[in-house]
């Protein structure tokens, strides 16, 4: 079964700095990876899709790497912002097609 | 914005009571499927719909059933409703293929009382 975990919980930031958060999941037969941010409340807003035989994916401030062999990603963000407060949750995709996610890692970024 | 709708936005029921939330799927997305999130929590596979049969379901009782529709619609129908019920509900859509990305409604926001 697979399993996904996100280090840190919860992680605050002076606005400015560059910060990485962790993906780790159990099972490396996996399909793709996603990175979401989530707002209080609201749904899911998708960041970055790493196929399985891709090694990073980058959109504006944002860079998400892949180590299938090794279960990990992270995600790196730089400059942070204050409107960059929000949880970000990691997702993998497997065979069946269903997401299985971590817990997210819940970022304030202080003025 | 990902083309993916739900209704309603917010909901309350009483224990005991049925639910149907729904969902309206990105045209030519043929796969849907539903997720729970409870508060704090990463959001669970509930199950998942393609071409309007059931393709798999996570560690949700019977009573959690679903119907998907010819024109991109989609329902999550919830029995006997129970407080552990509360949770945001979420549907995605996707092409059939493991390596589509998924896209996600806002979301319902269902209150058990």
């Amino acid at each position: 079964k697979q399993e996904v975990t996100q280090i840190p919980a919860a992680l605050s930031v002076p606005e400015g700095e560059n910060l990485v958060l962790n993906c780790s999941f159990t099972d490396s037969a996996i399909y793709n990876l996603q990175w979401f941010r989530q707002d209080p409340g609201k749904g899911l807003t998708s960041l970055l899709l790493i196929q399985s035989s891709q090694r990073e994916q980058t959109s504006g401030r944002l860079n998400a790497s892949l180590d299938k062999s090794s279960g990990r990603s992270t995600l790196y963000i730089a400059a942070s912002q204050p409107g960059d407060s929000a949880t970000y949750l990691c997702a993998v995709s497997g065979s069946a097609r269903q997401l299985t996610f971590g817990s997210g890692t819940q970022l304030t970024v202080l003025p | 914005e990902t083309g993916v709708t739900q209704s309603p936005t917010h909901l309350i029921k009483t224990r005991g009571q049925q639910v149907t939330l729904r969902c309206s799927s990105q045209s030519g997305h043929n796969t849907v499927s539903w997720y729970q999130q409870a508060l704090g929590q990463g959001p669970q596979f509930i199950f998942q719909y393609y071409r309007e049969e059931e393709n798999g379901r996570g560690n949700f009782p019977p009573r959690f059933s679903g119907l998907q529709f010819p024109n991109y619609s989609s329902e999550l129908n919830v029995n006997a409703l129970e407080l552990d019920d509360s949770a945001l509900y979420l549907c995605a859509s996707s092409l059939a293929h493991s390596r589509d990305e998924q896209y996600f409604g806002p979301g319902t926001r269902l209150t058990v009382t």
